[in-house]
């Protein structure tokens, strides 16, 4: 089942915007990632978050964790066209031997 | 950064036939392996787990005789689709683990699997 659920599913933006798309799940975890998918393609790592963290930040990378709340965010600033690629969150349960879990994802495309 | 290989990048076959998809870890040890399925802009599901020299672990409802993995080397885990279906087709994905204690996973491309 579904770990985590994204929202929203699709973001349409303009070059320069910021993009922010939310991520919730429902267990403990050890850790929350994000992940970036070019149509077609294989995931690529961008960043992780553990749960004793709250905002972590990787070039025009912006992740929070609320762990009350079983919530993160993924904000892209300044976003840029090759930016245009489907997000996923993926969780890391406490018990489930390094297992990801992934959210539905967000669909960003970002137009010049 | 990690490499990891999958091949084919994409395969056409014929309903009843087996595939065989492969996923090397290049420049590194991968003790752990894991495969996904993705269908057409959804989200990865992960069918199983497989680790080096141990037998796979599988997710509840994806059927061990019809997905056959085999982890036999640290660099090398092959999915084996058996008498493929077109309900088969669809979009898979190995990931690996650089070593244990590491959380962050490294994908391969994908394999694009269409059953006729």
């Amino acid at each position: 089942s579904q770990q985590g659920e994204e929202d929203p599913q699709a973001l349409s933006i303009q070059e320069g915007e910021n993009a922010t798309m939310n991520c919730s799940y429902k267990t403990s975890i050890n850790n929350l990632q994000w992940y970036r998918q070019n149509s077609g393609r294989g995931l690529v790592h961008l960043i992780l978050i553990r749960s004793n963290e709250r905002e972590k930040h990787s070039g025009r990378l912006r992740v929070t964790l609320d762990t009350s709340k079983k919530s993160s965010s993924l904000l892209i600033t300044a976003s840029r066209a090759a930016d245009t690629a489907s997000y996923f969150c993926a969780t890391v349960l406490t018990d489930s031997w390094g297992k990801l879990q992934f959210g539905a994802g967000t669909q960003v495309v970002v137009t010049p | 950064g990690a490499v990891v290989s999958q091949h084919p990048s994409w395969v056409i076959c014929k309903s009843g036939t087996s595939v065989k998809i492969e996923c090397r870890s290049l420049d590194f040890q991968a003790t752990t392996m894991f495969w996904y399925r993705q269908f057409p802009k959804q989200s990865l599901m992960l069918m199983a787990t497989s680790n080096e020299g141990s037998k796979a672990t599988y997710e509840q409802g994806v059927e061990k005789d019809k997905f056959l993995i085999n982890h036999a080397s640290l660099t090398l885990s092959t999915l084996t689709v058996t008498s493929a279906h077109p309900e088969d087709s669809s979009f898979y994905i190995c990931s690996a683990r650089r070593q244990p204690g590491t959380e962050k996973l490294f994908f391969g491309s994908g394999t694009q699997l269409s059953v006729l």
